[in-house]
């Protein structure tokens, strides 16, 4: 089993480029989750997506965008991106909300 | 909105010492969670509390959850260097999701 699958590992963007970050997991999970990691700051709640087919913001959605493709995957897009974007991004996924979460190994995105 | 502060951020131990870190919420939880992060790596889950007062015992690991449902505590016995890492308490008040704190990284001398 893979677990929770972010692709990719390490990206560098131009101010103002989009991108999307994908992640899938093969639990058959039906909770996902994006956070960001920034030094001193812990993990903060970008969106997630209680169940297939439901989406909502988390702590810090601004600048982003999300979407479930189906069960196993949810990919998270940033339109425009900006340097205050620059961060660790994780993807996480749980069988229910309330249960703990699986991450995955994560991206390291540099917005230069 | 929720907010969830762990103490200390930074703490440096000899190998052998005892070491806990606090979680403190700003509304009361109905779950709790504690996860380890390993530098480079990513948060794996360690425990999970939901009831009032509840203590959970991992090895040298215990876990408290306080009676007011608003702080944690995690606490390590006799630290190794494989103790080494970031840990952070992660609490919900029933929204579908978890709320991180600012986590507390440890740092074991040999």
């Amino acid at each position: 089993n893979a677990g929770v699958t972010q692709t990719p590992k390490f990206q560098v963007l131009k101010t103002g480029q989009s991108m999307t970050l994908q992640c899938a997991q093969d639990m058959n999970h039906n909770s996902m989750y994006w956070y960001r990691q920034d030094p001193g700051m812990g993990l903060r709640l970008i969106y997630y997506s209680a169940s297939e087919g439901t989406t909502d913001k988390g702590e810090v959605p601004n600048g982003y965008n999300v979407s479930r493709l189906n069960k196993r995957e949810f990919s998270l897009r940033l339109e425009s991106a900006a340097p205050s974007q620059t961060s660790v991004y994780f993807c996480a996924s749980s069988y229910r909300s309330v249960d703990e979460a699986f991450f995955g190994q994560g991206t390291r995105l540099t917005v230069v | 909105g929720q907010q969830v502060m762990q103490i200390p951020q930074y703490q440096h131990v000899q190998e052998g010492e005892d070491f806990t870190t606090y979680c403190n919420s700003s509304t009361t939880l109905s779950n709790i969670q504690w996860y380890k992060q390993r530098p480079g790596g990513h948060p794996v889950f360690l425990i999970q509390l939901v009831k009032s007062g509840e203590v959970k015992k991992q090895k040298r690991l215990t876990f408290q959850f306080g009676e007011a449902k608003k702080n944690s505590s995690l606490h390590i016995t006799a630290t190794q260097t494989t103790d080494v890492g970031t840990y952070f308490c992660a609490g919900t008040t029933g929204t579908y999701k978890y709320i991180f704190g600012t986590g507390t990284r440890l740092k074991v001398l040999a």
